[in-house]
């Protein structure tokens, strides 16, 4: 079985821009949740989905979005790109509640310049 | 909103010294999770503890969860060169990360 998969690894991008970054989930994983992780420092929670529905957002800006699909599948949306945004973008699968972990991608490099 | 810090930030050990991280919350946690990240990795998953005063061991690595369930700990003894990483507690209520606890083991 494929773990979780994320794409793309790295990205480069100019402060403005938007970028989506994706996530395909282990198979019969219905929860998918994103962080952001800036080097060292824990990763930072920004949006869990569970049955296509958004289930939790943190403390991120509304430039922050994202959607689940029926395949569970995940996009991760940033509009108005700021340097500050650079970051490891980890996408993490769970079955349901996440009792038995959440089981984490490789994560997308991004860098804003 | 709920916080989670780690302690300590930084851990040098010669090898086969024991290690603790400690994770506090500043709310009670319906339970709480622990992972490791290598370096240039991403966490994953070691263990969730659930129930007050909860212990659990798996091999040199030892878990506890506080009475109060504000608390948790993990302790490696005889630490290994493949210990080294950055350890993260989670609190799955809204899952917010600890700020992890660097660990560097000296051969």
């Amino acid at each position: 079985d494929a773990g979780v998969t994320q794409s793309p690894t790295h990205l480069i991008k100019t402060r403005g821009q938007h970028v989506t970054l994706r996530c395909s989930p282990i198979s019969g994983h219905k929860s998918v949740s994103w962080y952001q992780q800036v080097l060292g420092q824990g990763p930072q929670f920004i949006f869990q989905y569970y049955e296509k529905e958004e289930r939790g957002r943190g403390n991120f800006p509304d430039r922050f979005s994202a959607r689940q699909f029926p395949n569970y599948s995940s996009e991760l949306n940033v509009n108005a790109l700021l340097l500050g945004d650079s970051a490891l973008y980890l996408c993490a699968s769970s079955l349901g509640d996440g009792a038995y972990g959440y089981t984490f991608g490789s994560g997308t490099r991004l860098t804003v310049v | 909103g709920q916080q989670v810090m780690q302690i300590p930030q930084y851990q040098h050990v010669q090898e086969g010294e024991d290690f603790t991280t400690y994770c506090n919350s500043s709310t009670t946690l319906s339970n709480i999770q622990w992972y490791k990240q290598r370096p240039g990795g991403h966490p994953v998953f070691l263990i969730q503890l659930v129930k007050s005063g909860e212990v659990k061991k798996q091999k040199r690595l030892t878990f506890q969860f506080g009475e109060a369930k504000k608390n948790s700990s993990l302790h490696i003894t005889a630490t290994q060169t493949t210990d080294v990483g950055t350890y993260f507690c989670a609190g799955t209520d809204k899952f917010y990360f600890g700020s992890g606890t660097k660990l560097n083991v000296k051969p």
